[in-house]
C-alpha cells in the first residue's frame, strides 16, 4: 500500500526559533500533498494543499508567512514552522494522494507533534 | 460550513457489542466516502471505502451502509473489540474538487472489556 513518512515525530523547540517538518511519499509519487493540523480531541484542519514545482494553497486564516510550504519533488513536501510561538504547538499531519482516479484515498504520515516552550 | 456531520462525539461499546458511527452530508456531487480510523499519537488510516453506486461495503468486522438518498452513510463495527479503541472519522470528496477530502468532526470509540 502507499506510504507516507513524516519527520520527525516529536520536536520541542524553544519560542521564536523555526521548525521544519518533511513528509516523504515512500513507493508512489504525489503531485499534491495536504497539510493538516489537529488539536487534541478534535478533527483534522487543512492549512495548505502542497503542489509540486508550484507555489501552495493556503486555506483561509492559515499564515503563509509562519506556515511554509516547499513542495521541490514528486516525492517531498516540507513545512516549516517559522518563529514559533507557543500557540503553535500542535499535531501537525501530511497525507497524500496517489495520481490517477480522483476518488483514491488519501494516505497520512504518522504526525509531528510540535510543542514550543 | 461544516460539509460533512459525524455522530456521536463520542461512543462506549461492550466488547462483542456493534458500534455504529453516523455521518452525513449535503453536496450531491460527493462521489468518494473513505472511514479512517486514529490511535493517539499517530496519523489517521484508512478503514474502509464506499462509492455511492454501491449501498454497502464489508470489510470484515467493517461495514459502510450508504444511502444516497438520505445524504447519509454509517459505520459499523461489528463484534467491537477493546483494540477498536480510537478516533473514527468520516469523509468525502468528490472529482471536481481535485483532491481535497472533507473531514467529519471525529468519534471517540471505547470499547469496554
Amino acid at each position: 500500500g502507499a506510504v507516507v513518512s513524516q519527520h520527525p515525530s516529536r520536536v520541542i523547540c524553544k519560542s521564536g526559533t523555526s521548525v521544519k517538518i518533511e513528509c516523504r511519499s515512500l513507493d508512489f509519487q504525489a503531485t499534491t500533498m495536504f497539510w493538516y493540523r489537529q488539536f487534541p480531541k478534535k478533527s483534522l484542519m487543512l492549512m495548505a494543499t502542497s503542489n509540486e514545482g508550484s507555489k501552495a494553497t493556503y486555506e483561509q486564516g492559515v499564515e503563509k508567512d509562519k506556515f511554509l510550504i516547499n513542495h521541490a519533488s514528486l516525492t517531498l513536501s516540507t513545512l516549516t514552522v517559522t518563529s514559533a510561538h507557543p500557540e503553535d504547538s500542535s499535531f501537525y499531519i501530511c497525507s497524500a494522494r496517489l495520481q490517477g482516479p480522483h476518488n483514491s484515498p488519501l494516505h497520512f504520515g504518522n504526525g509531528t507533534r510540535l510543542t514550543v516552550t | 460550513q461544516q460539509q460533512v456531520k459525524q455522530s456521536p462525539q463520542s461512543l462506549i461499546v461492550q466488547k462483542g457489542g456493534i458500534s455504529i458511527i453516523n455521518c452525513a452530508y449535503e453536496n450531491t456531487a460527493f462521489d468518494y466516502f473513505p472511514w479512517y480510523q486514529q490511535f493517539p499519537g499517530k496519523g489517521p488510516a484508512l478503514l474502509i471505502a464506499i462509492r455511492p453506486d454501491v449501498s454497502e461495503k464489508k470489510e470484515g468486522r467493517f461495514t459502510i451502509s450508504f444511502n444516497k438518498s438520505a445524504k447519509q452513510f454509517s459505520l459499523h463495527i461489528m463484534d467491537s473489540q477493546p483494540g477498536d479503541s480510537a478516533t473514527y472519522f468520516c469523509a468525502a470528496s468528490y472529482t471536481n474538487t481535485g483532491n481535497q477530502f472533507y473531514f467529519g468532526t471525529g468519534t471517540s470509540l471505547t470499547v469496554i472489556p
